[in-house]
């Protein structure tokens, strides 16, 4: 079946370092890739997307390339603020259902 | 404004009880999922209904049971037979089936089993 595998955390970092978060997945066809980001207490909300093999997500400064030969789709981010602090999760949507897999999650802290 | 709406945020329940968590949306969106968040464990399906009158088990839905009788309401119960209840439930919605897979999640609700 699907999975996902990302990197497990917890990540720290201190404000404006560098962020890369790996994952990789196995799937069969060709899966819509996500990253979700969820703060404290709350739900999960869609940070990027891709859809198909080469596409590049991006959105408030994070960035994800769909890269089908590796099977992955790292989050990078050039520059991390105190704000970015949550939890990341990598996922991907397949089949006729399209229900989405998770990963784990990688608990992200940067400290001013 | 659009959205999700989960109810309650916390929910307290002594075991051998039953509990439903309310999930209402008015995004017009056909499919509706249940997720369930635990530390560590990443989010694992419960349920998920792609119309109305219509769902289907996800990789865990020993102890819960869901119903679609209306397409913006998608109530779980958490049963007594589900023998490690406390976690963070999260309700999720999508628009029809020929989207790209992206979901739309509500705020969660916290079940702590006493």
């Amino acid at each position: 079946g699907d999975s996902v595998t990302q990197m497990e955390g917890p990540v720290t970092l201190s404000e404006e370092a560098f962020l890369t978060i790996n994952c990789t997945y196995t799937a069969t066809g060709y899966p819509s890739l996500f990253w979700y980001v969820q703060y404290p207490g709350e739900g999960l909300q869609l940070l990027l997307k891709a859809t198909k093999a080469d596409d590049k997500g991006s959105n408030k400064g994070f960035e994800a390339t769909y890269r089908k030969e590796t099977t992955s789709f790292h989050l990078e981010k050039g520059s991390v603020q105190v704000s970015d602090s949550a939890v990341y999760f990598c996922a991907l949507s397949g089949g006729s259902n399209y229900k989405l897999t998770f990963g784990k999650g990688t608990l992200l802290t940067v400290n001013p | 404004d659009g959205g999700i709406t989960q109810s309650p945020k916390y929910l307290f329940r002594k075991e051998g009880q039953n509990v439903t968590l309310s999930c209402e949306q008015n995004l017009n969106h056909d499919a509706m999922y249940w997720y369930r968040q635990d530390p560590g464990q990443g989010l694992r399906l419960i349920y998920y209904s792609q119309i109305v009158n219509d769902f289907q088990k996800g990789d865990i839905a020993e102890g819960y049971s869901v119903s679609r009788e209306k397409k913006e309401s998608f109530p779980l119960t958490v049963t007594s037979a589900q023998k490690n209840p406390t976690a963070f439930y999260l309700c999720a919605s999508r628009p029809g089936t020929r989207e790209t897979g992206e979901l739309f999640f509500g705020e969660g609700s916290r079940l702590t089993v006493l």
